[in-house]
């Protein structure tokens, strides 16, 4: 069974522009999360898809954004990207939709910021 | 206060020895993740539990509901257990997709 799969591994862009991070989830999985992990800070929550829908968002601005598709792949978009927006960017699936289901994560898109 | 709070946060052990990492929480939770991430970034979920204790291999976990507090313990550790340690709860039941992470407790464990 393939796991989580996220591309690109590594994106550099320049601040203002846009950047848009994917994600396809484990065959049979509908819940697609997102997860930004900034250098030297924690896991943070950011956005929760379940069959197209975004079902719940973290504590960011309206710029970062996503969508979820018929096939239950992800994009997460940033717009205007900050210098603060480098971080590893860290997708997971799981089979329900809720929390209390194991989650399956990729190996994350790094995203630098210069 | 954090909501979930990881002790210790870096931990420096020599291969074989018993390895216990806490992780206590303040929010009420349907269940606790433990999760595994290696240097490269990946992230691997190693347990998820809601009561009593879990074993795979040489890791325990365990979880004391009414003490809002779980431990990862690794027996005979080796070096390739050297990764950082997170525990993550789901608030609100699990009702909100999200979860909660502790800051993680970084291990390494010298040959």
């Amino acid at each position: 069974e393939a796991g989580v799969t996220q591309s690109p591994t590594h994106l550099i862009k320049t601040r203002g522009q846009q950047a848009t991070l994917r994600c396809s989830p484990i065959s049979g999985h509908t819940s697609v999360y997102w997860y930004q992990q900034a250098l030297g800070l924690g896991l943070q929550f950011l956005l929760w898809y379940d069959e197209g829908e975004e079902r719940n968002r973290g504590n960011f601005p309206p710029r970062f954004s996503g969508r979820q598709f018929p096939n239950y792949s992800s994009e997460l978009n940033v717009n205007a990207l900050e210098l603060e927006d480098s971080a590893l960017y860290l997708c997971a699936s799981s089979v329900g939709a809720f929390s209390n289901q194991p989650q399956h994560f990729g190996d994350g898109t790094r995203l630098s910021i210069l | 206060k954090n909501e979930v709070e990881q002790s210790p946060q870096n931990l420096t052990a020599q291969e074989g020895e018993f390895i216990t990492i806490n992780c206590s929480y303040s929010v009420g939770i349907s269940a606790l993740h433990w999760l595994q991430q290696h240097p490269g970034g990946g992230i691997v979920s190693l347990f998820m539990l809601s009561s009593g204790k879990k074993k795979h291999g040489r890791l325990i976990a365990t979880i004391n509901i009414q003490e809002k507090h779980s431990s990862l313990h690794i027996t005979a550790s080796h070096p390739r257990d050297s990764a950082v340690y997170i525990c993550a709860v789901p608030p609100d039941g699990g009702s909100q997709g999200n979860l909660i992470f502790g800051k993680g407790t970084k291990l390494s464990v010298k040959p």
